[in-house]
Order: structure tokens, then C-alpha cells, then sequence
């Protein structure tokens, strides 16, 4: 298994562009995750989507919209860049453990994301 | 105030060294996690937690339900063991599988 991948890497914007984060899972799971990381900040959820064609607003999801048309892929729009925008932005996927409320976590290595 | 917090932020530890990495929280929870983030890498689960103590290697987790708090600790400690440690949180009756974040623990251990 790939586990959870994510593209580009790394990306330059300018102010007002607007670009795609891919994200894609190959263990079937259900629930999968934005979030981004600032420096000096925890780790904050942007969107997230709990199966194919449900998603929902996390803590922090002006300007970003997503889509979850498969099980395996979770996209992230950018609809119009700004330096706000400016930060590392890792996918994850997740599934529920004996059946319970515990869910194991699988992160994707993460997009480096600057706006100028 | 935060309802993920970790002491401390930063550690300097020398090669050898036992270390502990500690976390509170302040809502109601259905498990904890650690996770290991390496220098512009990506994030690894370490443990999730929802009761008593687990052990994998030289890293052992507990977690204390009624105190709200969870710490996790390295024996012999060595230099690639220098990471930041993330403390999560699966919110009781929240999103699921979402998580919330503590800010992170920095170690860096010499060798």
C-alpha cells in the first residue's frame, strides 16, 4: 500500500491564483482530513469528509472548498491564493478500530504551500 | 486557552537520557494520540490511548482519564529520536476522526 499521498510537494502561488492539492488513499478508508500547520500553532482542521460524497466545515475553512467524489481521493481548492494561505497543508485518512470510537490516524507527507 | 497543552515546548536531552513529554487536555475525550513529526517531514502515529499505558520499544504512553492528562516518555534516548511530539485529541462526541492538536514538543537529543 502507498498510504495516503499527497501532490505537489511544494508550490508557489501568487496573490488571487487559484490551484488544487491532491490527496489520495489506498486502504479504503472512510474518513479522511485537511488540516494545516503553522509555526507556533497546532495543527488546524480545514475540512474533512466522513465517505464518498459527505463532506464538512472544519475549524478553518474560508477559502479552501473540497469535494470527495471516490472513497480514495479528497481534493483541496484554493479558490483565490492569499499570503494568509501561506503554509504546510497535510491530508489524512482514518478508521474506526474494533468497531468502536477509537480511529487510527494516517498522514500524508504534506504540500508546502507559499503565496506571494 | 488551548485545549490541547504539552510541556514542555522545548527539550534538550543528552544521549542516554530518559525523557518525558507531558499533556493536558480539557475536554472529554474518546482517545489521545502521539505523534512524531521529523524535520520537514511527515506526521507518524506513535500510540492512540483511550485508557492505561502502552509500550512500543523505548517509548511507553500513559494516560490518566480522571486527571486529564497523558505523557509520554523515552528510554535511552537517542539522537534520531529528535523530533517534534504532537499530543492529539479525539473529542468526545465530535467529528469523527478529527483531531485536535496540541502545539508540539521539540527534542532534540545530543549525542
Amino acid at each position: 500500500n502507498a498510504g495516503v499521498t499527497q501532490t505537489p510537494k511544494f508550490q508557489v502561488l501568487k496573490t488571487g491564483q487559484s490551484m488544487t492539492l491532491q490527496c489520495a488513499q489506498d486502504m479504503n478508508h472512510e474518513y479522511m482530513s485537511w488540516y494545516r500547520q503553522d509555526p507556533g500553532m497546532g495543527l488546524r482542521l480545514i475540512h474533512y469528509s466522513v465517505g464518498a460524497g459527505i463532506t464538512d466545515q472544519g475549524e478553518v475553512p474560508n477559502g479552501y472548498n473540497v469535494s470527495r467524489s471516490t472513497t480514495e481521493d479528497f481534493p483541496l481548492r484554493l479558490l483565490s491564493a492569499a499570503p494568509s494561505q501561506t503554509s504546510v497543508y497535510f491530508c489524512a485518512s482514518s478508521y474506526v478500530v474494533g468497531g468502536g470510537s477509537l480511529y487510527e490516524q494516517y498522514f500524508g507527507p504534506g504540500t508546502r504551500l507559499t503565496v506571494t | 486557552k488551548n485545549e490541547v497543552e504539552q510541556s514542555p515546548q522545548n527539550l534538550t536531552a543528552q544521549e542516554g537520557e530518559f525523557i518525558t513529554i507531558n499533556c493536558s487536555y480539557s475536554v472529554g475525550i474518546s482517545a489521545l494520540h502521539w505523534l512524531q513529526q521529523h524535520p520537514g517531514g511527515g506526521i507518524v502515529s506513535l500510540f492512540m490511548l483511550s485508557s492505561g499505558k502502552k509500550k512500543h520499544g523505548r517509548l511507553i504512553a500513559t494516560i490518566n482519564i480522571q486527571e486529564k492528562h497523558s505523557s509520554l516518555h523515552i528510554t535511552a534516548s537517542h539522537p534520531r529520536d529528535s523530533a517534534v511530539y504532537i499530543c492529539a485529541v479525539s473529542r468526545h462526541g465530535g467529528s469523527q476522526g478529527n483531531l485536535i492538536f496540541g502545539k508540539g514538543t521539540k527534542l532534540s537529543v545530543k549525542p
